[in-house]
């Protein structure tokens, strides 16, 4: 059964103490693997898209990375604005347009 | 323009009413999609649009009714909902299927009461 799992469920940091968050996936056939920030009662804001293994994004504080079996977050020298809860998402051989998405990790960042 | 608007932010309505959720995208976008996210839940796809014509309905109840206008232009049509439909409503789009990243609206809020 194609699968998404994030860890840790929850992260708390303190401000400029650099953390990763783990997004492994078992999926038949991967498409493509998305990285996105949530914050409370918003849509899901596009961060990266990775599409093979040894890939890497970067955005600010944020760096993505890619291997066959999994995917990770770094944040570096984060702020009390990266607080978020943190979507990953995999496009994977079923149906068209589906992602199937992982449960996040909600990330608290004190000054 | 770089955005996905939904209207209304906010949403109250009764089981017997009959209400429809917007949702509005100029990038040029040629898919869209319907998604609905319970609290502390990821979200969870409805419907999706490619080239104006539905491709998949990841089995909705028929309360569930949704449009496609125009490549710009989404809706989603509510009637007879019952309060566990109560979610965050969240229109998406992308440059076609299984191309580019998703871009998402802010949603809707929406309870029924």
């Amino acid at each position: 059964e194609d699968q998404v799992t994030q860890s840790p469920e929850a992260l708390r940091l303190q401000e400029g103490e650099s953390s990763s968050l783990n997004c492994s996936y078992t999926v038949s056939g991967l498409r493509g693997l998305f990285w996105y920030r949530q914050d409370p009662g918003k849509g899901p804001e596009f961060l990266f898209t990775l599409y093979s293994a040894g890939e890497e994004k970067e955005k600010e504080r944020l760096k993505a990375t890619l291997t066959k079996k999994e995917s990770f977050l770094h944040i570096t020298a984060p702020k009390p604005e990266d607080s978020a809860t943190y979507l990953c998402a995999v496009d994977h051989g079923g149906s068209q347009g589906n992602l199937i998405f992982g449960k996040g990790t909600k990330l608290s960042v004190k000054p | 323009d770089t955005e996905v608007t939904q209207t209304p932010k906010h949403l109250v309505m009764g089981m017997t009413n009959k209400k429809s959720l917007k949702c509005e995208q100029h990038m040029g976008h040629r898919a869209m999609y319907w998604y609905k996210q319970k609290a502390k839940k990821p979200p969870e796809l409805m419907f999706v649009y490619s080239y104006e014509k539905l491709s998949i309905n990841e089995s909705v109840p028929s309360r569930f009714s949704p449009e496609c206008p125009n490549s710009s232009l989404l809706n989603l049509h509510l009637h007879a909902l019952q309060p566990e439909d109560s979610a965050l409503y969240l229109c998406a789009s992308s440059q076609e299927v299984r191309r580019g990243g998703y871009t998402f609206g802010s949603g809707t809020r929406l309870t029924v009461v």
